[in-house]
Order: structure tokens, then sequence, then C-alpha cells
């Protein structure tokens, strides 16, 4: 089944301590990418990558990191997370930037 | 920038027909994206249109494009209880074009009993 998985669903974590969001998609998709979603704000993209090691930022970059070691995994890194990025984390493939997108399940960060 | 806009909230009773409305700056699009996200979940790809089409319709969704006005609208009929979700309307393009797949905010669809 084609999907996009990413772990954990939720999580709840302290100041400072850093964290990293797994994503890996099954489809071969060369094109990923992380977006946050936040009441009246809709969905804003952090990173993306067009390919294995290549990344670039999004809209909403700063506090984050990524990597593109291989093509399937994403993960998506928080350094020293603050409460200012909880949020509801989606992570997405698709086989060209401005084609359809799969979505994964969401992770529910909550930092305290 | 290219935007796509879309109001945040609709609100039917059981059995009426739905109509979210959104609209788009890029001329360039190719295919415009309804996505439905429910309560908990992901987003999942409803339908979709391509640009050289009008209407499209799909069992209990139709979807219409109105290219010159760069205004796309999905329509539910019969709207259930189990649609209640949030609507995204995305726009993107095939074949190299630069740029990504542009949101809406998200139309929060309520259906009342």
């Amino acid at each position: 089944e084609a999907q996009v998985t990413q772990n954990p669903r939720y999580l709840i974590t302290v100041t400072g301590k850093k964290l990293t969001v797994t994503c890996s998609q099954n489809m071969n998709h060369e094109y990923m990418s992380w977006y946050r979603q936040d009441p009246g704000l809709g969905l804003r993209q952090i990173y993306y990558s067009m390919n294995v090691e290549v990344t670039d930022k999004g809209d909403v970059p700063e506090g984050y990191k990524v990597s593109r070691k291989e093509k399937r995994n994403f993960p998506l890194i928080l350094e020293s997370p603050s409460p200012n990025q909880t949020s509801l984390y989606f992570c997405a493939s698709s086989v060209g930037a401005r084609t359809e997108a799969f979505f994964g399940q969401g992770t529910r960060l909550t930092v305290v | 920038g290219e935007d796509v806009e879309q109001s945040l909230f609709l609100s039917v009773r059981e059995g009426d027909s739905s109509v979210i409305n959104c609209t788009y700056t890029d001329s360039s699009s190719t295919y415009l994206y309804w996505y439905k996200q429910e309560p908990g979940a992901g987003l999942q790809l409803l339908t979709y249109i391509f640009s050289n089409m009008d209407m499209k319709q799909d069992q209990r969704l139709t979807v219409l494009l109105n290219k010159k006005d760069k205004h796309l609208s999905l329509r539910i009929a019969d709207t259930q209880t189990g649609d209640s979700a949030i609507y995204f309307c995305a726009e993107g393009s095939y074949g190299g074009s630069q740029g990504n797949l542009i949101f809406g905010k998200g139309t929060k669809l309520s259906v009342k009993p």
C-alpha cells in the first residue's frame, strides 16, 4: 500500500530537548516536504527536498533542520524545541514539487 | 507571491448541498486539487480537476472551475455528518514548474443533523 509514515504520532517534550520526527515513503517519490498546521494559519511549509541530498527552506524554517540521505526518508529535527513549535506536523511526498501530494497521518507535538 | 484563498468556515444541515469556494492567483496552474482532512487525520486527496476542464463530477462531488476568474468550487450533494472535515484547495502543475504546491488555509465544514 502506498503510504507516508510518520513517527511518533504524539509527542510531549520539554523546552530544549532535541527531538526527531521520522518520515518515510514507499512510493519512490523524489519530492518530500514538511508542513506545520496551526489554527487559522493553514499549512505552512517548513522545509522541502527535491531529491537525495537536496534540501531547501520553506516559509517557516527557523528552529528546524532536515536531512535527506536516502530517497525514502526525510526526518525533521528540532535541535532545541521551544513552546512556539507546539503544532501539528505533516510530512508529504510527491512526484514533483507542484504535483499531487501524499500526506502522513501527522505528529502532534507539544513543547512545555 | 502566488496565493490560494478560501473561507474558513461553512455550516450546513444534513441533507443539504455544501459549496466550498476557492480563488487562486497563479495563471499557470495546471491542476487544482481538493483535499479532505478528517479530525485527527492527515490530508487525503478528494478530487482534482485539470485546468482545461470546466467541471468534474464524481458521485456526490462536483468540481467547477472558472479559469477566467480563477475560481474553483467543490459542491457536496446530500451532505452527511461524515462529511464534517476541513477541506483544502490547492493549485499545482506538472512539467518542471518552479515553486511548490500552494494550499489555501482550509474551510471547516460543519454538518448539523
